[in-house]
């Protein structure tokens, strides 16, 4: 997998908007890059991916690099449930036998402040 | 549609004993995982399924971890005899394909404490 390198936690205010950074230096052309929560206890929970082009779905956007060497997570508007781990998974070449496994990391801790 | 599930949710247990965890993954996904956390530690990856055929298990512990998946849909993980360092929260997880490409859905996990 490539190495994913994010800040082990971060505040922000209730109805503000969250932006968790990554870094995927080592990533290749083909990987794309994910972004998983979890809340307390709980099993992680898929938020986004994408590959090259900025994505956005009802729970989040993702913003990557035009160089795909970084990536941001953005919650426009986050509120005190949205506390929780944050991941950001390079899975590895679609086509190689471990890209199924996914590496959690350590995540960022993000804290929603009311 | 239902999401991945596991049962049971919480399991205490003493040293030595045996302990099976199931995961039911969501319908249509031949391909699951097991993965685990361990107190303080990362989530790791224990080993994928598809259908009913062990595709990579180099994630497993040791020997005495078993996991089936007889006849491609539930699956089960059998910890024989269980240690005090098997005390964790076990997650399951599925996907509809078997590349990187293919979002892995995780369930709620079993707690298993080993005393």
């Amino acid at each position: 997998d490539a190495k994913t390198t994010q800040p082990p936690s971060m505040d922000c205010a209730e109805g503000r908007a969250a932006n968790l950074p990554c870094n995927h230096s080592t990533i290749s052309g083909n990987e794309y890059v994910y972004w998983y929560r979890q809340i307390h206890s709980q099993g992680p929970q898929y938020i986004i991916h994408g590959l090259k082009n900025n994505e956005t779905n009802e729970m989040a956007s993702l913003i990557i690099t035009e160089d795909r060497k970084s990536s941001t997570l953005i919650l426009p508007h986050a509120t005190l449930r949205d506390t929780a781990v944050y991941y950001c998974i390079v899975p590895g070449h679609p086509f190689t036998g471990s890209a199924r496994q996914l590496t959690f990391g350590s995540g960022t801790q993000l804290t929603v402040l009311p | 549609e239902a999401g991945v599930t596991q049962f049971p949710s919480h399991s205490v247990i003493e040293k030595g004993q045996t302990v099976t965890l199931r995961c039911d993954p969501i319908s249509g996904h031949d391909n699951l995982y097991w993965y685990r956390r361990v107190m303080g530690k990362e989530i790791k990856f224990l080993l994928h399924f598809v259908k009913e055929s062990k595709q990579d298990e180099s994630g497993m512990p040791n020997n005495r971890f078993l996991a089936e998946r007889t006849g491609g849909t539930y699956s089960t993980l059998k910890v024989q005899p269980a240690e005090l360092e098997d005390s964790g929260v076990y997650f399951c997880a599925s996907s509809l394909g078997g590349t990187s490409t293919d979002t892995q859905y995780f369930g709620p996990g079993t707690r298993l404490t080993v005393l």
